[in-house]
Parts: C-alpha cells; sequence; structure tokens
C-alpha cells in the first residue's frame, strides 16, 4: 500500500528567505505524486504533478518539487517565499485499486511566512 | 476555466436532522471524489464514482450515502446529523486516465451540526 509522510507539521520562514516542505513516499511501483495547496476555508488548489516525465515537476505561483526515486522523497520548494504562500500544503499520492484512483493524503504542513 | 462547483457553500443543521450536498464536476470528467475534512486534519476519503457508478469506498459512515447522476453531477445525503459530522465536505473530479490524473477540487461546503 501507498503512504506518504509530510516531515515537518509546521514550517515558519521570513517573506523572501527560501522555502523547503519535505514529503517521503513509500510505494511498491513508480507513483504519481502531488502537491496541493489550501488556503484558509478554501478547497485544495493543484500545484503540481510529478507523473513518470521529467524529474523537476514545475508548479503554478513559483513552486516546483523534485522527484527522487532513490531517497524516496518528492520535496516542495520555492526560492523567495510571499506573504500570500501562508496556506496548509498536501503531499498526496495516488494508489491505483481494482482500477480506480485513490489519493492517499499526507497530513499536511503548515506553512507561515512573516514579514 | 470551469471548475468544480459544489453547493451550499454554508450549511448549518440541527442532530438528527438531514443535508444534502451537491457537486458538479467539470464537464467531460468521469469521475466523482468526496472527502470529509475535520478542522486541523487532513482531508479523509469517503467515496467516488466512475461513469455513475460507485467506484470505490472509504470511511463512509452508514448514515451517508451517495450517488452520481446522468449528468455526472453527485449528491451526497447525510441522515441522522451528528455534532461530529460538522467539517468540510469536499467535491473533487479528475478523468480516469491512470493514475497521473489530478483531481480537482471544489471550494467545499462547511457543514455546522448544532
Amino acid at each position: 500500500a501507498q503512504s506518504v509522510t509530510q516531515l515537518d507539521s509546521h514550517v515558519s520562514v521570513s517573506e523572501g528567505t527560501p522555502v523547503l516542505l519535505r514529503c517521503n513516499y513509500s510505494s511498491s511501483y513508480s507513483p504519481s505524486l502531488f502537491w496541493y495547496v489550501q488556503h484558509p476555508n478554501k478547497g485544495l488548489q493543484l500545484l503540481l504533478k510529478y507523473t513518470s516525465a521529467a524529474t523537476l515537476v514545475k508548479g503554478i505561483n513559483g513552486f516546483e518539487a523534485e522527484f527522487k526515486k532513490s531517497e524516496t522523497s518528492f520535496h516542495l520548494t520555492k526560492p523567495s517565499a510571499h506573504m500570500s504562500d501562508a496556506a496548509e500544503y498536501f503531499c498526496v499520492v495516488t494508489e491505483r485499486t481494482g482500477g480506480y484512483n485513490k489519493l492517499i493524503f499526507g497530513a499536511g504542513t503548515r506553512l507561515a511566512v512573516h514579514p | 476555466a470551469a471548475g468544480v462547483i459544489q453547493s451550499p457553500r454554508h450549511l448549518i443543521k440541527e442532530k438528527r436532522e438531514t443535508a444534502t450536498l451537491k457537486c458538479y464536476p467539470i464537464p467531460r470528467h468521469d469521475t466523482v471524489y468526496w472527502y470529509q475534512q475535520g478542522p486541523g486534519q487532513d482531508p479523509q476519503f469517503l467515496i467516488s464514482f466512475y461513469e455513475k457508478m460507485q467506484s470505490d469506498k472509504g470511511s463512509i459512515p452508514d448514515r451517508f450515502s451517495a450517488q452520481q447522476f446522468s449528468d455526472y453531477h453527485s449528491e451526497l445525503n447525510m441522515s441522522s446529523l451528528e455534532l461530529g459530522d460538522s467539517a468540510l465536505y469536499f467535491c473533487a473530479s479528475s478523468v480516469l486516465q491512470g493514475a497521473g490524473s489530478p483531481l480537482h477540487f471544489g471550494n467545499g461546503t462547511r457543514l455546522t451540526v448544532t
């Protein structure tokens, strides 16, 4: 079975400094991985996805993530944090069971950005 | 671009009442998912439908039922509501094209049970 571990429940950075949100996964086969962002009282928005193409994936709002099979990691990064990046971030792996997709969510990382 | 539409945005019900949540997927998406997100928690999978048939079932209570209609919209019916049902309920849709198809989420329905 697939699983996702987000290594930090809270991350706090200053505006303009780099962001690193860590995610490790376990999978018995080549997975599909996603990062979603959730702003307070909002729905989940897709930031980026990895589906066995390029290992460095660029997403919206300047975010990117690198798939490292040897480390079973899919960490999310951004060179310079903006106040509007403050939100909850979920690392997600898809599990295909019985021909259908199921999303497996990590526990989430709350990103705080300080002036 | 069209997104997933959920209605209502907010719903307040009393214990033991019933509630119906509606979801309109992105056009041409054939799969609908329902998730429940409690305060400070990650979304929990409830149930999914593919081409109007239930495709998977998660932690959906027996008091809840759902269906997908011929126009692909879906409804989540919740009966005998309990205080613990207070949560944000998300609907998501996708095209079933392998595990790489991302889900597109609606903005959710916030259910408060008093």
